[in-house]
């Protein structure tokens, strides 16, 4: 069993909705990742959270927004998306945001945009 | 820039045999770090090994074994005697400063099939 846990597993919305997804991990890790993967594509880093603060955007569009509101729940709130957001988000967490730390992976929200 | 490459976009093998997965990388950094993760059909990536660039020994773990050659910027996978239950999507993946970003570049995987 994975010990980030992601919820939900699937989410349907559509294009006016907002909705949210959620992260969370009790391994004491002080960094936390979201990241977006399409089909047969490897994963792309979306946002880096280190210490509850927000250290890397990717340039990702304002209409996803991440949140983290202690150091075991990071969030992503969607609103507005697009059909071309459909993708499967990946959470994951590491000790530290060293080059060294490996990142342990949620089973991902696999989410489809109408 | 750092980049890794995974040439190998499918494989397909019949249980029992051997199998290698490749991953070339290129780095400017003398310090870096180098993972394999398997993401099987339910998602989830799971960490498998990782390895700095100061450490050229090989590693076996089980039914699995990793080459890394600093020589040739390579850090090859094989897995020995293989499993139905190994089929899965395979991805190398550098960790290096490259200007405080710190975070991983991911190769573009390597879908191993394991036919029964």
């Amino acid at each position: 069993d994975t010990e980030v846990t992601q919820t939900p597993k699937h989410l349907v919305m559509g294009m006016t909705n907002k909705k949210s997804l959620k992260c969370e991990q009790h391994m004491g890790h002080r960094a936390m990742y979201w990241y977006k993967q399409k089909a047969k594509k490897p994963p792309e880093l979306m946002f880096v959270y280190s210490y509850e603060k927000l250290s890397i955007n990717e340039s990702v569009p304002s209409r996803f927004s991440p949140e983290c509101p202690n150091s075991s729940l990071l969030n992503l709130h969607l609103h507005a998306l697009q059909p071309e957001d459909s993708a499967l988000y990946l959470c994951a967490s590491s000790q530290q945001r060293e080059v060294y730390s490996p990142l342990h992976f949620g089973n991902g929200t696999r989410l489809t945009v109408t | 820039a750092q980049k890794v490459t995974q040439a190998q976009t499918e494989i397909s093998v019949v249980e029992k045999e051997d199998v290698t997965l490749d991953c070339v990388y290129e780095t400017r950094d003398t310090t870096y770090y180098l993972f394999w993760y398997k993401q099987p059909p339910s998602g989830e990536l799971v960490f498998l090994i990782r390895r700095n660039s100061f450490d050229e020994q090989n590693e076996i773990s089980g039914r699995y074994s990793w080459n890394f050659q600093k020589s040739t910027s390579s850090f090859n996978f094989t897995i020995t005697a293989s499993q139905v239950v190994d089929s899965a999507v395979y991805f190398c993946a550098l960790s290096d400063q490259d200007t405080g970003r710190r975070a991983l570049t991911f190769g573009s995987g390597t879908r191993l099939q394991v036919q029964p």
